[in-house]
């Protein structure tokens, strides 16, 4: 089944430590991407990826990393997270960067206290 | 600055029609997709407009004016199923930006 995979799916960590979120995708697509879901806000782009080793900064890039070491692989990394990075995160990926529909993971909720 | 509008709340009754509206502000404008997002759920794609015109599929149609930076969804013959949050977004170069969302209320 052609999908996006997200985990963990829920995550409650405190203030300071490290923790990585892994998203990989089994479509062969060359594009993927991070997004934050917070209320009243839609969702914000936090980086993208057009093709293995090319990442670039969306609107929210302050506070995470990523890497783009295999194409089926987009890791999201908080080196050090805040209570303000309490969201939802979705991973995405298209067949690239050009293409109009992105396919979602089913999400990870992070809570940081 | 770049954003995008839209209602974010709309009621209507099942079996009847729905308009959502959605304008937008942005550097780049390459299309307006529309999503549909359930209850916990992950958004999933509806309809991609790159041209002026309606484009149709099924009981949803979606609508773009670039010269009014307008577009919208337009759902038929609703279903309580389509009890959703409903976003426009921008394809930006290769970023999508996003409206920050409209609830679909369904009244049996």
């Amino acid at each position: 089944e052609a999908q996006v995979t997200q985990n963990p799916r829920y995550l409650i960590t405190v203030t300071g430590k490290k923790l990585t979120v892994t998203c990989s995708q089994n479509m062969n697509h060359e594009y993927m991407s991070w997004y934050r879901q917070d209320p009243g806000l839609g969702l914000r782009q936090i980086y993208y990826s057009m093709n293995v080793e090319v990442t670039d900064k969306g609107d929210v890039p302050e506070g995470y990393k990523v890497s783009r070491k295999e194409k089926r692989n987009f890791p999201l990394i908080l080196e050090s997270p805040s209570p303000n990075q309490t969201s939802l995160y979705f991973c995405a990926s298209s067949f690239s960067g050009d293409s109009y529909e992105q396919y979602f993971g089913p999400g990870t909720r992070l809570t940081v206290t | 600055g770049q954003s995008l509008e839209q209602p974010s709340e709309v009621t209507a009754v099942e079996g009847a029609i729905v308009q959502i509206n959605c304008t937008y502000q942005t550097s780049g404008f390459y299309g307006l997709s529309w999503y549909q997002q359930h209850d916990g759920g992950a958004p999933t794609f509806l309809s991609y407009n790159a041209l002026d015109g309606l484009e149709e599929t099924g009981r949803f149609s979606s609508f773009l004016s670039r010269s009014d930076s307008y577009g919208y969804l337009l759902l038929q013959e609703l279903q309580m199923k389509d009890s959703a949050s409903y976003f426009c977004a921008v394809k930006d170069n290769y970023q999508l930006i996003w409206g920050a969302g409209t609830k679909l209320i369904i009244k049996p």
